[in-house]
């Protein structure tokens, strides 16, 4: 597509629930990253994928966060048994190539609020 | 491993002055350097980026960043301030490091008053 493609735009769930997120990168892109942003701080690496490379998961804050993507396409971050701390935008941006001077193109978010 | 600090939380310039925002960062290596700037209810955009060459770097509406090896810095400046510059700007370094990752700052609120 154009640009980078979140859904849902917002979310709302109760604690303990399970919710999955969905990142449509640009069509061509073979790196996807996961990025969270609680409120009025800055990004917080969660994961990255490169091509069919192993995903880097060195920012995942614990079990409960897991994330999959199909080939060079769709990825979906999946947070299981909500808790009220895992209430943040979660951003997800993508790059013609997974290496450092590429910048990111950057989807408008899945703001979740657990409630 | 890489880190970025913004020292100013948020910044109020009035329409029309110049900006300069602050970024230090950290990494052995050379660094690859981004601006974001992230407008109220969208994603972030990005500005400018540095990885060679001319240490002084245009960007999109108007800004320039520049490279200062010496004090590990990448400030982002803007001669004459619009009133829709106000948002949220964010510096980033990136590291080819076996696996790649960008490291944002906690990111710098810019007000703009008439």
């Amino acid at each position: 597509g154009a640009g980078v493609s979140q859904s849902p735009s917002n979310k709302v769930t109760e604690k303990g629930k399970d919710v999955e997120l969905r990142c449509d990168p640009i069509s061509g892109h073979t790196a996807l990253y996961w990025y969270r942003q609680r409120l009025g701080q800055g990004l917080e690496f969660l994961i990255y994928f490169q091509g069919n490379s192993a995903p880097d998961k060195s920012g995942l804050p614990s079990d409960r966060f897991s994330a999959e993507r199909t080939g060079e396409s769709v990825s979906t971050l999946t947070i299981q048994r909500t808790q009220q701390e895992d209430s943040a935008v979660y951003l997800c941006a993508s790059s013609l190539v997974g290496t450092a001077n590429y910048g990111y193109t950057f989807g408008s978010g899945t703001r979740l609020t657990v409630v | 491993a890489q880190s970025v600090t913004q020292p100013d939380i948020h910044i109020t310039v009035s329409e029309g002055a110049s900006l300069e925002l602050r970024c230090n960062y950290s990494y052995g290596a050379t660094p690859y350097l981004f601006w974001y700037v992230q407008s109220p209810g969208q994603g972030l955009q990005l500005l400018l980026k540095y990885f060679s060459g001319d240490t002084l770097v245009q960007g999109i509406k108007g800004f320039e960043a520049e490279f200062k090896r010496s004090q590990s810095s990448f400030n982002l400046r803007k001669p004459s301030v619009h009133w829709s510059d106000a948002a949220e700007y964010f510096c980033a370094v990136g590291a080819d490091t076996g696996g790649f990752k960008t490291i944002f700052g906690a990111g710098t609120r810019l007000f703009v008053k008439a």
